[in-house]
């Protein structure tokens, strides 16, 4: 079966520090893979997404980018984070095959707050 | 462009009433799929349910109902006989296929006892 996992789980940065938040999916081969941030009180934002290796498409222009040196491995990063980047950064994985439904699988979660 | 309207922010109940979770979504593709996700306390999303365009079958689980109409673009949660477990975020989101889900900005259940 598939299984997602993201890390850490909850990080506390200064402004201005760097930031790498990582994500891997087991059990399926060349997924789409997500990045969304939930600020407190709102909804799902779309961030980044990936269609396979080196392939990374940006919905929103930002202090962060995003990687995936590997089919299964998304990495979230910041060279210097702001305050506003704070927020709860859900990774996701859906199947990467032609009529896909879109269904998304989500990671556990990670709780960012910059100070 | 898609996009997924939750118009009610937060609703407060207490346990055994019944509820109902609003979304309204735009689209102009024919093609397309709805999802409701549940977002307990802990974070991570639940995934509930998936409906394509070409079904509008309500469907019933449990306590947990949903009511697709195309005629007005809605695709309605209602809980049944709600109970405390059932408090937590809930999302609508809509997909074109293969284009990443989109979603509606959530709805906040409280069902107190």
């Amino acid at each position: 079966s598939q299984t997602i996992h993201q890390w850490p789980a909850t990080l506390v940065q200064p402004v201005g520090s760097p930031l790498s938040l990582e994500c891997t999916v087991e059990g399926t081969s060349n997924p789409n893979l997500y990045w969304y941030r939930q600020a407190a009180g709102r909804g799902l934002q779309l961030l980044f997404y990936s269609v396979g290796i080196g392939q990374i498409s940006s919905e929103v222009p930002q202090n962060l980018s995003a990687s995936r040196p590997q089919d299964r491995q998304f990495i979230l990063s910041s060279k210097k984070l702001l305050l506003s980047d704070s927020g709860f950064y859900l990774c996701a994985w859906s199947t990467g095959t032609s009529g896909s439904t879109g269904e998304l699988f989500f990671g556990e979660g990670s709780r960012l707050t910059v100070l | 462009a898609q996009k997924v309207t939750q118009a009610q922010t937060e609703i407060s109940v207490v346990e055994k009433e019944d509820v109902t979770l609003d979304c309204v979504y735009e689209t102009r593709d024919t093609t397309y799929y709805l999802f409701w996700y549940k977002q307990p306390p802990s974070g991570e999303l639940v995934f509930l349910i998936r409906r394509n365009s070409f079904d509008e079958q309500n469907e019933i689980s449990g306590r947990y109902s949903w009511n697709f109409q195309k005629s007005t673009s809605s695709f309605n949660f209602t809980i049944t006989a709600s109970q405390v477990v059932d408090s937590a975020v809930y999302f609508c989101a809509l997909s074109e296929g293969n284009t990443p889900l989109v979603f509606g900005k959530g709805t906040r259940l409280s069902v107190i006892a």
